[in-house]
């Protein structure tokens, strides 16, 4: 079972926006920076956030990371058929000395 | 290109080792945190095992003791040694690069390559 959690499922109609939390603790996001991962069946994950809020070259501005305290948050806005996947938020953790995932959130395109 | 190719996937019965191996090209692996991530059916991504620049690695709980990740820097490529395997070791696994510096971040990922453990 993993430490951070995430809602199983957003939706919302194309060109709307969603969000998607990510819950920890002290020991993960409450001291760790935040990467937020796009995964289609199939296919490699790729990379979509780092450093909370940082965008790798080629990632469009819909998409937005934001980490308040223990906390982190993905967004997407103007939504399009294509983003339809699972969505990972993932850091390492003081702790358990291991990197975690999120539970993972399967974004529907309505 | 820069890319990631893992080989070395298949079936294996429960108690069965396994080799993978992950072919780095337009990088050197020695230059960066190396990764394995597995998925298993229907479930979420889980981080598995990390080798840093220096050597040290550090292990999930799941796998300590039975799996070891190493790397070769002659052949630019990344390992993971799987023993004493079991079922809920089934899983597509990928390994990706985590550049120092970057925020314990994963920019490249291979395509993976299925593990199944059955009898």
């Amino acid at each position: 079972q993993s430490v951070l959690t995430q809602p199983p499922s957003v939706s919302a109609a194309p060109g709307q926006k969603v969000t998607i939390s990510c819950s920890g603790s002290s020991s993960n996001i409450g001291n760790k920076y935040v990467s937020w991962y796009q995964h289609l069946p199939g296919t490699a994950p790729k990379l979509l956030i780092y450093e909370n809020n940082k965008r790798p070259s080629g990632i469009p501005d819909r998409f937005s990371g934001s980490k308040s305290g223990t906390s982190a948050t993905l967004g997407i806005t103007g939504l399009q058929t294509g983003d339809e996947a699972d969505y990972y938020c993932g850091t390492w953790d003081n702790s358990l000395s291991a990197y975690v995932f999120g539970t993972g959130t399967k974004v529907t395109v309505l | 290109e820069v890319q990631l190719v893992e080989t070395g996937g298949g079936l294996i019965q429960p108690g069965g080792s396994l080799r993978l191996s992950c072919a780095a090209s337009g990088f050197n692996v020695s230059s960066n945190y190396m990764t394995w991530v597995r998925q298993a059916p229907g479930k979420g991504l889980e981080w598995v095992s990390v080798i840093y620049r220096g050597g040290y690695t550090h292990y999930a709980d799941s796998v300590k003791g039975r799996f070891t990740i190493s790397r070769d820097n002659s052949k630019n490529t990344l390992y993971l040694q799987m023993n004493s395997l079991r079922g809920e070791d089934t899983a597509v696994y990928y390994c990706a690069r985590d550049p120092p510096g970057g925020g314990d971040a994963f920019d490249l990922w291979g395509q993976g390559t299925m593990v199944t453990v059955s009898s």
